[in-house]
């Protein structure tokens, strides 16, 4: 296992066009995280799973935006009707089983870079 | 709500002499501080955090609660910590997202 792995690494999409980036956690890691971001700013939250369940989203997150861990494993983030607002970083990160209140680190992938023109 | 300020985006310093990066939060309830740093082409990953209350790398944070500040402290830099540093916040009790600072570019001059 070689860490949280995110597909593509790279997108270039026009305004418009859905687009669907992947995430595979560390295995056994049962949250999931989304972070977004953009040039010259440090990551901003956008959704938390655990197991397959949702259980946090950031008002971030617009309509546009769905987020999926249909079998707790991989996760899919995608936008719909891309806008040039949208091109940044997107980071997928894991953390492993613990119990709800406590904290592990969230170990993070290298990332899908989108950009929308 | 919750926010992590980081007031220099770019911090200079020559090889030897001590680094001193800044943090300041706001947050209403008890918080856990992080620093996360991300090397040239590689990912993001976890320096320390306040709980632990380790020296990793020789970095150290210690969270000031009057102040609302966890500044990161290094006495001797060296040319390998030249990186992007994240001060990060997580709300105890239960939220589990983490709240980042806009981050500091570290350059260590030779």
């Amino acid at each position: 296992d070689t860490g949280v792995s995110q597909d593509p690494r790279h997108k270039i999409t026009k305004r418009g066009q859905n687009v669907t980036f992947r995430c595979d956690p560390i295995s056994e890691h049962n949250r999931l995280y989304w972070y977004r971001q953009t040039l010259g700013q440090g990551p901003e939250f956008l959704t938390y799973f655990q197991n397959e369940a949702q259980l946090e989203k950031s008002r971030l997150l617009s309509d546009r935006f769905s987020a999926e861990r249909p079998k707790g494993s991989f996760s899919t983030l995608e936008i719909q009707r891309t806008e040039q607002g949208d091109s940044a970083m997107y980071l997928c990160a894991s953390s492993p089983k613990t119990s709800r209140s406590s904290y592990n680190e969230q170990f993070f992938g290298p990332g899908t870079r989108l950009t929308v023109l | 709500a919750q926010r992590v300020t980081q007031p220099e985006k770019l911090l200079s310093v020559f090889k030897g002499a001590p680094v001193e990066l800044k943090c300041n939060y706001s947050y209403s309830g008890s918080p856990e501080l992080f620093w996360y740093v991300q090397y040239s082409r590689q990912r993001l990953q976890l320096l320390l955090r306040h709980i632990s209350r380790e020296s990793i790398k020789g970095f150290t944070a210690d969270l000031n609660k009057g102040e609302t500040s966890f500044h990161l402290k290094k006495p001797f830099a060296q040319e390998e910590d030249s990186a992007m540093y994240y001060c990060a916040l997580r709300a105890l009790g239960g939220a589990q997202k983490l709240v980042f600072g806009q981050g500091t570019r570290l350059t260590i001059n030779p």
